[in-house]
């Protein structure tokens, strides 16, 4: 069974800190992992990931994928406290059911 | 980029009413919206694939015919909740994305959600 584990389930951090999200999957034919921010509504989107080994970069924010190891990273530099959220993590395989498979998610709480 | 709108936002009413939940793609055809449900402090739930001219896709455990879901258009996917009680109390939010091909070749984008209330 496809399934996405992202860790931690949670964190607290102070401003300023450095956070690292993960995220692995064991998922037939993958064929993308995608990050989301959610704040008090819906995901918003962050990176799309398809090429193990090249890093997606915006801002404070920045992902890699390794597809050897199965697995993401979602990176946070000086966090602020607008970063404050839950972070998703999703995989979507190469079939024609375009379903996406979703992790639990980690809540990030960043105190000023 | 994608946006995606979803109407209402809240909906709170009382118990046996049948709520409607509007969702569009503004910018970009949509053949393909999903529809997730979300308790506190948990992850996103798919209920089901909505396919533009034709019969919706459930997943396992989702009533049909409770959650009856209509894509007459490439803009426009509906979802309504019947006869709704208060276990359906859960923010229900949709999602499109531009793909034709395979699941995340483009990213899925939300609307805002729909949060409901049922008295």
């Amino acid at each position: 069974e496809d399934k996405v584990v992202q860790s931690p389930l949670s964190l607290v951090v102070h401003e300023g800190d450095t956070v690292t999200l993960n995220c692995s999957y064991e998922v037939t034919n993958f064929r993308s992992l995608l990050w989301y921010k959610q704040e008090k509504k819906a995901p918003t989107f962050l990176f799309m990931l398809t090429s193990s080994g090249i890093e997606k970069k915006s801002g404070r924010l920045s992902s890699i994928l390794d597809k050897k190891e199965l697995s993401s990273i979602l990176n946070i530099t000086a966090t602020q406290t607008g970063d404050s959220a839950i972070y998703l993590c999703a995989v979507g395989n190469a079939g024609n059911n375009r379903k996406l498979i979703w992790g639990l998610g980690t809540s990030l709480a960043v105190n000023p | 980029g994608a946006v995606v709108s979803q109407h209402p936002s809240r909906v709170i009413c009382k118990s046996g009413t049948s709520v409607k939940i509007e969702c569009r793609s503004l910018d970009f055809q949509a053949t393909t919206m999903f529809w997730y449900r979300q308790f506190p402090k948990q992850s996103l739930m798919l209920m089901a694939t909505s396919n533009e001219g034709s019969k919706a896709t459930y997943e396992q455990g989702v009533e049909k015919d409770k959650f009856l879901i209509n894509h007459a258009s490439l803009t426009l996917s509906t979802l309504t909740v019947t006869s709704a009680h208060p276990e359906d109390s859960s923010f229900y939010i949709c999602s499109a994305d531009r793909g034709t091909g395979g699941a995340g070749n483009q990213p899925q984008h939300f609307g805002d959600g729909t949060r409901l209330s049922i008295l």
